[in-house]
Parts: C-alpha cells; sequence; structure tokens
C-alpha cells in the first residue's frame, strides 16, 4: 500500500535559517512525488516535482530512493514561506495519489 | 484558463438541510476528487472518479454521495447535512499519467449550525 509519512506537524525557523521539511514514503514500485504549498486560506499549488528535478521559490527536494525520501529544502527562509506543506505520492493509475499529513512551517522575524 | 472551479465559495446550511457543490473542470482530465479539510488537519478524501461515469469511496464517504456528470462535472452532495460535516471542501482533477500533478479548486468553506 501507498503511505506517505511527514513526521513534523509544525516546524518553526528563524527568517535567514535554512529549511528542511521531511517526507518519507512507502510504494512497492516507481513513485511519482510531489510537494505542494497551501497558503492561508488558498488553494493547495504545486510546488515542485521530482521528476522535473526544477526549483521553485528557492526550495529544492531531492528523491532518495535508498532512504525512501523526497525532503523539501531552502536555504534560507522567508517570512513569506509560511505555509502549510503537503508531500505527495502517485503511483500507478490515476486514482493512486496520496497525501501525506502536512507540516505547518512556520518562519519568524 | 480556468482550471478548476468550486461554486459556491461559501455557504451556510442548517442541521438536516441538503446541499449540492459544483466542481468543473477544463483541462479534459480523467480523474477528480473530492477532499474535506478540517482546521489545523490535513485533506481527507471523501470520493473519487477515474473517469466519467465511474465514482469510488475514499476515507470518508459517509453522509455525501457524488455523482460524475460528465467528463468536466464532478459534484457532492450532502443529503442531510450535520455539524461534523462543517469543514473546507475542496475538488481537485488529474490527467492520466503518474507523472501528472492533482489541480486543486479554491474551495468551498461550509458552515452547519
Amino acid at each position: 500500500a501507498q503511505r506517505v509519512t511527514q513526521p513534523e506537524k509544525l516546524l518553526s525557523v528563524f527568517k535567514g535559517a535554512p529549511v528542511e521539511l521531511k517526507c518519507n514514503y512507502s510504494y512497492s514500485g516507481s513513485p511519482e512525488l510531489f510537494w505542494y504549498v497551501q497558503y492561508s486560506r488558498q488553494r493547495l499549488q504545486l510546488l515542485l516535482r521530482h521528476i522535473s528535478r526544477e526549483s521553485i521559490k528557492g526550495f529544492t527536494a531531492d528523491l532518495n530512493k535508498g532512504e525512501t525520501s523526497f525532503h523539501l529544502k531552502k536555504p534560507f527562509a522567508q517570512e513569506e514561506d509560511s505555509a502549510m506543506y503537503y508531500c505527495a505520492l502517485s503511483g500507478l493509475g490515476g486514482q493512486n495519489f496520496v497525501f501525506g499529513p502536512g507540516t505547518r512551517l512556520s518562519v519568524l522575524p | 484558463n480556468a482550471g478548476v472551479t468550486q461554486t459556491p465559495k461559501f455557504q451556510v446550511l442548517k442541521t438536516g438541510q441538503s446541499m449540492t457543490l459544483q466542481c468543473a473542470q477544463d483541462m479534459n482530465h480523467n480523474s477528480m476528487y473530492w477532499y474535506r479539510q478540517d482546521p489545523g488537519m490535513g485533506l481527507r478524501l471523501i470520493y473519487y472518479s477515474a473517469s466519467e461515469g465511474t465514482t469510488d469511496k475514499g476515507e470518508v464517504p459517509n453522509g455525501y454521495n457524488v455523482s460524475r456528470l460528465n467528463k468536466r462535472e464532478f459534484s457532492l452532495r450532502l443529503e442531510s447535512a450535520a455539524p461534523s460535516q462543517t469543514s473546507v471542501y475542496f475538488c481537485a482533477s488529474r490527467g492520466p499519467y503518474s507523472n501528472q500533478p492533482q489541480h486543486f479548486g479554491d474551495g468551498t468553506r461550509l458552515s452547519i449550525l
């Protein structure tokens, strides 16, 4: 069965500090992984996906198949990064899409 | 390009009233989803539809019904609203390939008194 865990419910960092939001998954096949961001009272927006290996708003994420992880990182946090972050996994088939429980990032001034 | 459109944006109901939340997407996606998000909580899948004419239960289907009217539209119905169904409801859609993400609507904030 597919499963995504995000061990931290809340993560608080100071502005300018590095950020790492953890995501671990379990899936027997080859997964597709995504990070979503949800700002206060807004829709979930796709932040990045592992297949495109891009950097969006200074965030990057690397898929580590050995550790079954897809941690989200940013070297210098900004106050506008404060939001809810969800890791998600897609397996074969359109309906096989699982979200983690989310981590609330709070960037303090 | 509108993406995923949800109506209404806000609604207040009394216990026992019925209501249908509407969702439409213009991306020609096969799969559509309904989630609820309670305050401070993550997403919970209510129902999904892998294609036109098919629907399947998610994690929390009790108290809800859905209709996949056509490829574009996927509605969620509360037959007899209860205060426990007070939540923000999100609709999402997705293309057929595993590397495609879900696209979300703006949500419907539903309060049941």
